[in-house]
């Protein structure tokens, strides 16, 4: 399976909505898709697991959507701390594949 | 509290194998429902899964990549580790493990193991 992101990079400003999606080659059965944050120099967070449930202390402003072949990443309103690359990853069945990333950056 | 660190050499001869040791705690990999995997980076670009090894010593290997992996486990020492065999210098990458949850679907019945914690990574360079 080939995930797709896009865009490739997101020009934001703080507070405003963020959508990043992840398109899949084929269609990703039980929702078994993840979205990761990774800052420069950092390893990846996890941030949303099973297409929509949360990580453990990940803020609520981060919400995840989609089936299928089509899934999204919405960060309802953007913190400062929040401008990095974004990875989704499925986990459905070998291998498990991540997309090429989108870069969220402050415009 | 979960914590993984990866070990290993930094650099490497091409042809050598690469041996990567992933220390571990917070969890046992003897617990149903839990595994560790490896995934790498090389730099500047996207992640690549390699391999996972299950609680019960199932294991699933990258198949562009099968024929070079080895992972295996030790539940008493808590170390989970990844050989490469014949390395070569687009192997130059940061290797990072990660503990693996499961994921049921309490619906279909199905379940599979998602990366949730993961370790700071090490970088490894191929180079003669």
């Amino acid at each position: 399976i080939v995930l797709t992101q896009s865009p490739g990079t997101l020009s934001l400003s703080p507070g405003e909505r963020a959508t990043l999606s992840c398109r899949a080659s084929q269609s990703i059965d039980n929702r078994f898709l993840s979205w990761f944050q990774q800052k420069p120099g950092q390893a990846p967070r996890l941030l949303i697991y099973g297409t929509s449930n949360r990580a453990t202390g990940v803020p609520d402003r981060f919400s995840g959507s989609g089936s299928g072949t089509d899934f999204t990443l919405t960060i309802s309103s953007l913190e400062p701390d929040d401008f990095a690359m974004f990875y989704c990853q499925h986990y459905d069945k070998p291998p498990y594949t991540f997309g090429q990333g989108t870069k969220l950056e402050i415009k | 509290q979960i914590t993984l660190k990866e070990s290993g050499p930094t650099v490497v001869r091409p042809t050598q194998t690469l041996t990567l040791t992933c220390t571990f705690s917070g969890f046992s990999l003897s617990t149903n429902g839990l595994g560790v995997g490896w995934i790498r980076q090389p730099p500047g670009k996207a992640l690549e899964w390699l391999a996972l090894v299950y609680w019960d010593d199932d294991k699933r290997y990258n198949p562009s990549l099968k024929s070079r992996l080895s992972i295996t486990k030790d539940t008493s020492t808590n170390q989970v580790v990844l050989t490469m065999s014949n390395v070569d210098p687009v192997d130059t990458a940061t290797y990072y493990c990660a503990s693996a949850f499961i994921d049921f679907d309490l619906f279909t019945g199905y379940y599979r193991y998602y990366f949730s914690f993961w370790g700071q990574g090490t970088l490894v360079t191929v180079s003669s």
